[in-house]
């Protein structure tokens, strides 16, 4: 298994209020990707970054925003959380971007967001 | 739109059939297509990676094959355990526009 660590792994936050979900890697894998999962829905792209302060938007990206500090450990944070965010939340890493076969996607654990 | 599709939604099979999930996409010109499965609770993990002149692709009891002139993919599960009950996702890579397309996943059940 990669070495990806996602947290909190759950949380129940009001409405209003601001939260951060953390992506841990230790794989030294360049790219980064926050992804939100929701019934009926495949994964959809959040944010995702590709070095240290390098960061791009996806097509779900209203409403969060993202860091990258170090390698290692890229940010989600939604500035004040609506009941739409509810949702499972999903880090991934590959090596790079290029979409060759030889590059794998893996994925966190998933961290369950409830805003009420 | 790029789009991946999957069908069944979901299924229930008896331990020891097998089966077959269906996944169709839009998504053109492609790189490569990918199976995942995600357990209950799990993020989800790679079973194949596909190229586009690939037809056929076996991981185990796993069987995934690829038609890319009908935009076509399958995943055949043989002699099915009660450890598959899981989702099962389609993945697409679009060349161009360098994005990983997600299908919503079958949700397989296996029951003793």
């Amino acid at each position: 298994d990669a070495g990806i660590t996602q947290s909190p792994r759950h949380k129940v936050t009001e409405t209003g209020t601001p939260v951060t979900l953390r992506c841990h890697q230790t794989e030294n894998h360049r790219y980064m990707y926050w992804y939100r999962q929701d019934p009926g829905h495949g994964l959809r792209l959040i944010h995702y970054s590709y070095g240290v302060k390098d960061t791009d938007k996806g097509e779900v990206s209203d409403g969060y925003s993202v860091s990258r500090s170090k390698t290692e450990d890229f940010l989600l944070t939604l500035e004040s959380a609506t009941s739409s965010q509810t949702s499972v939340y999903f880090c991934a890493i590959t090596r790079d971007r290029g979409f060759s076969s030889g590059n794998t996607i893996y994925f966190g654990e998933g961290s369950w967001l409830t805003v009420v | 739109k790029n789009q991946v599709e999957q069908s069944p939604q979901s299924l229930i099979i008896l331990e020891g059939k097998n089966c077959t999930l269906q996944c169709n996409y839009t998504v053109s010109p492609f790189s490569n297509l990918r199976w995942y499965k995600q357990d209950t609770g799990r993020g989800p993990v790679s079973l194949t990676i596909m190229t586009f002149s690939e037809n056929t692709k076996s991981n185990g009891r796993y069987t995934a094959t690829l038609d890319a002139d009908t935009k076509q993919s399958s995943l055949h599960i043989t002699a099915s355990q009660l450890s598959d009950s899981a989702s099962y996702i389609c993945v697409v890579i679009d060349l161009y526009g360098q994005n990983f397309v997600f299908g919503p996943g079958t949700r397989l059940s296996v029951l003793p």
